[in-house]
């Protein structure tokens, strides 16, 4: 089945920098890729996704790339805020395709 | 938007008893599926349902789990007996068709078994 592996485990920022989150899948038929951001006490909700067709897709502060050839695809906030201070996650499709593999989470915490 | 509601929010049980977990996917979704979540953990999946019938499962799901969706509105995971180790944060989630749609989760049933 898919595995899905995400760097850093946790990562912290000055509020106004930049954060990037990095993934890397193994199914190489993999075609869509959302990323989710779980705030405490509350369940995943998307952010932003890409599907293979694109290489970049870009949501205000927030922008997603995607490398098919070596399967990886990361995750750009630009001027963080300490709203968006949380725990992202990757998935990518696997098995049947019907379902998403989710990486291990990146712990955001940005610094006022 | 659109909410996928869960209920209820915190549940705690003896180990050996049953627990049922409910939840209200969107209304015009297909796909429905439940994921679990050990504390500082990543979100594991447990079984997908489309069709009035479960379309894949994984390891955890074993005998002791066991979904239905009995009235065409609500969907639910029932654990048999329950183990230690069951203790997690349990989320449903529902999609309108396939894997390319976005996946709408809800805010999860916290279930302690003790």
């Amino acid at each position: 089945g898919e595995n899905v592996e995400q760097h850093p485990s946790t990562l912290s920022v000055q509020e106004g920098d930049s954060a990037v989150i990095k993934c890397t899948y193994s199914d190489s038929a993999s075609n869509y890729f959302p990323w989710y951001k779980q705030e405490l006490g509350k369940g995943p909700q998307l952010i932003i996704d890409i599907r293979s067709n694109v290489g970049e897709k870009k949501d205000q502060r927030i922008a997603v790339t995607l490398n098919k050839t070596a399967k990886h695809f990361s995750l750009h906030i630009t001027e963080t805020q300490p709203e968006d201070s949380a725990v992202y996650f990757c998935a990518a499709p696997s098995g049947g395709y019907q379902k998403v593999t989710f990486g291990t989470g990146t712990k955001l915490q940005v610094i006022p | 938007e659109p909410e996928v509601t869960q209920t209820p929010s915190h549940q705690v049980t003896q180990m050996g008893q049953e627990v049922i977990l409910r939840c209200v996917p969107i209304s015009n979704h297909l796909y429905f599926y439940w994921y679990r979540q050990i504390l500082g953990q990543k979100v594991e999946f447990l079984v997908s349902f489309y069709n009035n019938e479960i379309s894949e499962k994984s390891e955890i799901f074993d005998d002791q789990f066991s979904v239905e969706r009995p009235d065409g509105s609500n969907f639910t995971l029932k654990i048999r007996s329950t183990k230690l180790e069951d203790s997690a944060m349990y989320f449903c989630a529902s999609r309108r068709q396939g894997v390319n749609e976005k996946l709408f989760f809800g805010s999860g049933t916290q279930l302690s078994v003790l």
